[in-house]
């Protein structure tokens, strides 16, 4: 069983450089969302898709672009890497029924910009 | 945004010792999920609360769904050495247990000593 799959794993950049982090899952959930974690903070919540060809901003967009063309993909863009985008980030899906929807995450991408 | 307080940041304990800690927000919540981190890997949810006032237990865990809505707490007894990890809270506002736009807590790092 895949689950949500991250690619790659780590990944340096230098700034101003561009790169895509993959997501994707085997689960035919509707919900995709991307969060990043740092030191001494909970995830915070950068975009999020309700389903394909829907996506909307999160807490933290500011940097980052999103899109959804299929219910298995949701790739997070940076168009412009900087220092402040050092950080883990997960890739998260889950079924939109109610009441029980158990969010599964990623293993996440170590991204560095130097 | 919202922030979710969470407590204590750590903990070293000993094998078989009760671990308890908590979850306050500012705001009111619908769900309150705790999930546990392992070093390199994504978040795994441990429990989901969707009922204020609500008590649900698996295996060693319980945790608790405050009346207030603002606030959960997490139980771990008689404690082993696979314990070990970051404990989250997260609070869910729109519908019952999705995964877009959960609001996490600041961790708690656990560290049990045998």
């Amino acid at each position: 069983n895949a689950g949500v799959t991250q690619t790659p794993k780590f990944q340096v950049l230098k700034t101003g450089q561009s790169m895509t982090l993959q997501c994707a899952q085997d689960m035919n959930h509707e919900y995709m969302s991307w969060y990043r974690q740092d030191p001494g903070m909970g995830l915070r919540l950068i975009h999020y898709s309700v389903g394909a060809g829907i996506t909307d901003q999160g807490e933290v967009p500011n940097g980052y672009n999103v899109s959804r063309s299929t219910t298995e993909d949701f790739p997070l863009r940076l168009l412009s890497a900087a220092p402040s985008q050092t950080s883990v980030y997960f890739c998260a899906s889950s079924y939109n029924t109610a009441p029980n929807t158990e969010a599964f995450f990623g293993q996440g991408t170590r991204l560095t910009v130097v | 945004g919202q922030q979710l307080n969470q407590s204590p940041q750590s903990m070293f304990i000993q094998e078989g010792e009760d671990v308890s800690m908590n979850c306050t927000s500012s705001s009111i919540f619908n769900t309150w999920l705790w999930y546990k981190q392992d070093p390199g890997e994504g978040p795994v949810l441990l429990i989901a609360l969707y009922k204020a006032g609500e008590l649900t237990s698996n295996g060693r865990l319980t945790a608790q769904f405050g009346i207030t809505r603002k606030d959960s707490f997490l139980n771990i007894s008689a404690s082993i050495p696979s314990d070990v990890g970051i404990y989250f809270c997260a609070g869910q506002l729109d519908g019952a247990g999705t995964a877009s736009k959960l609001t996490f807590g600041t961790g708690t790092r656990l560290q049990v000593t045998l």
